[in-house]
Parts: structure tokens; C-alpha cells; sequence
């Protein structure tokens, strides 16, 4: 697609294992941001990452960015079943304000 | 502090009807985002405001769509007339000037057009 790609559309792991999720991106970003929605919500921010970063943390999550690759991964340790939820990576091409969202990744965690 | 407060949280209504979304957002925000969202075409931007003023309208699917923000505290998306494949969950977001801030989303309004 024009925005780039997220992967996978869904994942389903065991409570307390790892997920990992991909986003990639068409042309140069100014940042790149995750977010996450629960069933009936509005999105939550997670994370941000400048183009000029190669990794963040926030408690369990890490996010990398490889602009090499146009491409970022939002890591999550140690899931909990609150986890389950839908993730999205949003796109801040340069030069633009507005935010590309992709499909978005749909996490289920079972306990 | 209140997060985007948007209005209806759900709306039926026949077709033909005029629908209005309405959104607070957050106090001290300069720009405000309208999104729509589909199985189908996921999450789309229809309009986004800065200081009020329109900015990018180019994601408004048609003329019966039209937005507007009379004040920073308070924007209206209207569909008239309405059609059933309007029938889907339309977000509202505000932000900070700075172009390194996040979005923050309302828990958008579900609108079921019969």
C-alpha cells in the first residue's frame, strides 16, 4: 500500500511470552508513532520515535527504528492478558502534519 | 485534565436523516483531526483544523460531509444527507502545535445509518 505495511494483521501468543510487531514505511518520516486500541476505544499514544532515534522504552514496551530498512518494531515483554488489543503504527511523513495509520496489528493474549 | 470528549458515543438513524458529530477538544490544542473508521479502509483521515482554520479537507469522502470549527474548543462533523455505508465509527483527535506531539483520540461516535 501507499502508507507501507504493518505485520503481522494478528497475533495470538501465550500470557508472559513476547510480542513483536512490524511496521514499514514508503519515503523519509519525521517520526513514527504506535498506538493501541481497545475494543469500543479511541486510540491510546504508546510511544513516539524521531527519525533520528534508533530505539525507545516505555516499561515493557521497546520500539526500534531502522530507517535503512523504512521499517520499525514495537516489542511488548512479558504480555498480560491486558494486553489484547489492536496496534497501530502512524506514519509522520516529512514535511506534513497530518499522521498515516496503517491496518494495524490485532494482539490476543490468552491466559 | 479531560481527555476529547466527543458526542454522540452512538447514533441510529434512517437514511436521508442529517447526522452531527460533535468534539471537544483538548483545552490549549491547536490542531484538531476528524477520522473515520472501517473494517474495510481502516482509519482514515477526513479533515484536520489548526487555530480553527481547515488545513487538508481532502479525505472528506463527498459534499454531504462538511466540517466545521467555530471555536478552539468545539468542532462539528456533519452528513447530510446521511447513507448507510456512512455506517462506521468516526474518531476525533487533538494535538499540540509541535509537530513531535501525539495525537489524542476521543472514544468516537459509532453511527449505524439504516
Amino acid at each position: 500500500s501507499q502508507q507501507g505495511e504493518e505485520d503481522p494483521q494478528a497475533l495470538s501468543i501465550q500470557e508472559g511470552e513476547n510480542a513483536t510487531m512490524n511496521c514499514s514505511y514508503k519515503t523519509s518520516i519525521n517520526n513514527l508513532q504506535w498506538y493501541r486500541q481497545n475494543s469500543g476505544r479511541g486510540l491510546v499514544h504508546l510511544i513516539l520515535i524521531r527519525s533520528n532515534e534508533r530505539e525507545k522504552h516505555s516499561g515493557r514496551l521497546r520500539v526500534t527504528l531502522d530507517t535503512s530498512k523504512k521499517s520499525s518494531s514495537l516489542l511488548i515483554t512479558a504480555s498480560r492478558a491486558a494486553d489484547t488489543a489492536s496496534y497501530f503504527c502512524a506514519r509522520r511523513y516529512q514535511g506534513a502534519q497530518k499522521l498515516v495509520f496503517g491496518q494495524g496489528t490485532r494482539l490476543t493474549i490468552n491466559p | 485534565d479531560a481527555g476529547v470528549i466527543q458526542s454522540p458515543r452512538h447514533e441510529v438513524t434512517e437514511m436521508g436523516q442529517e447526522v452531527t458529530l460533535r468534539c471537544k477538544p483538548i483545552s490549549g490544542h491547536d490542531y484538531l483531526f476528524w477520522y473515520r473508521q472501517t473494517m474495510m479502509r481502516g482509519l482514515e483521515l477526513l479533515i484536520y483544523f489548526n487555530n480553527n482554520v481547515p488545513i487538508d479537507d481532502s479525505g472528506m469522502p463527498e459534499d454531504r460531509f462538511s466540517a466545521k470549527m467555530p471555536n478552539a474548543s468545539f468542532s462539528t462533523l456533519k452528513i447530510q444527507p446521511s447513507e448507510p455505508r456512512d455506517s462506521a465509527v468516526y474518531f476525533c483527535a487533538s494535538s499540540l502545535q509541535e509537530g513531535n506531539q501525539p495525537q489524542h483520540f476521543g472514544d468516537g461516535t459509532r453511527l449505524s445509518i439504516l
